[in-house]
């Protein structure tokens, strides 16, 4: 998996609880990536980061943040889980040539 | 219209079958492309990097791009039952950091 991991790989948790998700890579490339996946959306991102400290918004972004306070970590939290949260959520990293590297997932489930 | 479309299947072929993946994209600025691979439980796998129009070809596997008709395909010879995984198609404009564009992916079964 590229030197991409993820933990945790499985999660239940209850409506209303705070959830970090952590990316994890030893590549040292510059570019990371939080998506979900669900069936008949396919993947979908989340958000990205460009750089330390540098982030933005993807395409499903309400009700999640991100942070990345070194180039080998990137959190992605849910303040407050909602069912709709329930997924399996991948990291991706990138050097910049366009072409991203998936992690294992983590399957999040939100009773 | 959906930016890049892809046939949602499943798709079940018989080992050693020619399999062809398809997608359509509306959006002309797209130059890079790419397919992966991704087995139950796992996270996608890049398979196949193509830039603009033509063929790539690695092994078993053929990536080919028109641009001008907005199409993109991937070609299985020989199908195997290790085959036997999600294909999804994804889109770039760059090559740089932009954002891939993904279809939905199609769930292929190869029977032995």
């Amino acid at each position: 998996d590229a030197g991409i991991t993820q933990s945790p790989r499985h999660k239940v948790t209850e409506t209303g609880t705070p959830v970090t998700l952590r990316c994890h890579q030893t590549e040292n490339h510059r570019y990371m990536y939080w998506y979900r996946q669900d069936p008949g959306h396919g993947l979908r991102l989340i958000h990205y980061s460009y750089g330390v400290k540098d982030t933005d918004k993807g395409e499903v972004s309400d009700g999640y943040s991100v942070s990345r306070s070194k180039t080998e970590d990137f959190l992605l939290t849910l303040e407050s889980a909602t069912s709709s949260q329930t997924s399996v959520y991948f990291c991706a990293i990138s050097d910049g040539s366009g072409r991203q590297y998936f992690g294992p997932g983590t399957r999040l489930t939100v009773l | 219209q959906k930016e890049v479309e892809q046939d949602p299947g499943p798709l079940s072929v018989p080992e050693g079958a020619i399999v062809s993946l398809n997608c359509t994209y509306s959006n002309s600025a797209f130059q890079y492309f790419m397919w992966y691979r991704q087995y139950s439980r796992k996270g996608p796998e890049l398979l196949m990097y193509t830039y603009s129009s033509g063929n790539k070809e690695d092994g078993r596997f053929t990536a080919q791009v028109d641009k001008s008709s907005k199409y993109i395909s991937l070609f299985i010879r020989d199908s195997q039952p290790s085959d036997s995984a999600t294909y999804l198609c994804a889109m770039e404009y760059t090559g740089a950091n932009s954002k891939l564009t993904f279809g939905k992916g199609i769930t292929l079964s190869v029977r032995p």
